[in-house]
């Protein structure tokens, strides 16, 4: 059941800002926002998360919509280790309903030197 | 920093055989997952667990078993393990009931069934 829409694949030279788009028209309001990269033979590993604000740490700013129905992981500055598939995923807020995330296909970033 | 370890790495075993992956966290978190990847799918849920002796269904359980028998321990199970079963599997924790929730993965393990 997909509930985001990224592209599949995305390429950048290296020290370039990265905007990495998704789209989540279906949104609830109780569904928070969740970035998660991964490397090849390796699992997934935890970016950022927002659910109105936009968000920044020490590796992306996540910028989301005004009516929520997307967001834009922006990566400044880019390097051959944020190669990576980058999922955008929604998940229910676990004080209320379901715990799960819902992972999609996730959108491949290759980053030319 | 979190910690969750899978085993094997690699696993081969021949369709009908008996399979045990493992997974053990030392996070003292409450949830624990087992996920499958394949080319072409995202990460799709098998089972999860928020505690020793629980056991909830996740989104594709057909054809696996899964026991948690610690907080610490979270084994999936294929009894009579078949070709469409060779994947990549991966096992995840997380502390549950925050906002701020964060899966922590292990390295995953890969099976193949022959």
């Amino acid at each position: 059941d997909a509930k985001t829409t990224q592209p599949d694949s995305m390429e950048s030279t290296e020290g370039e800002t990265v905007h990495l788009p998704c789209s989540h028209a279906t949104i609830s309001g109780n569904e928070y926002i969740y970035w998660y990269r991964q490397v090849p033979l390796q699992g997934p590993e935890y970016v950022t998360h927002g659910l109105q604000q936009n968000t920044t740490n020490s590796m992306a700013f996540l910028a989301i919509a005004s009516d929520r129905k997307s967001s834009t992981l922006i990566l400044p500055h880019v390097s051959l280790r944020d190669a990576a598939v980058y999922h955008c995923i929604l998940r229910v807020d676990p004080n209320t309903g379901y715990q799960n995330f819902y992972f999609g296909k996730g959108t491949s970033l290759t980053v030319i030197p | 920093e979190a910690a969750v370890t899978q085993s094997p790495r690699n696993k081969v075993t021949v369709t009908g055989g008996n399979v045990t992956l493992s997974c053990r966290q030392t996070n003292s978190h409450n949830y624990m997952y087992w996920y499958r990847q394949d080319t072409g799918h995202g990460l799709r849920l098998i089972h999860y667990s928020y505690g020793a002796g629980n056991l909830q269904i996740g989104d594709v359980p057909d054809g696996y078993k899964a026991t948690r028998t610690t907080q610490e321990d979270f084994f999936l199970l294929l009894e009579l393990a078949s070709p469409s079963q060779t994947s990549l599997y991966f096992c995840a924790s997380s502390g549950g009931g925050s906002s701020a929730e964060t899966l922590y993965f292990g390295s995953g393990t890969r099976l193949t069934v022959l």
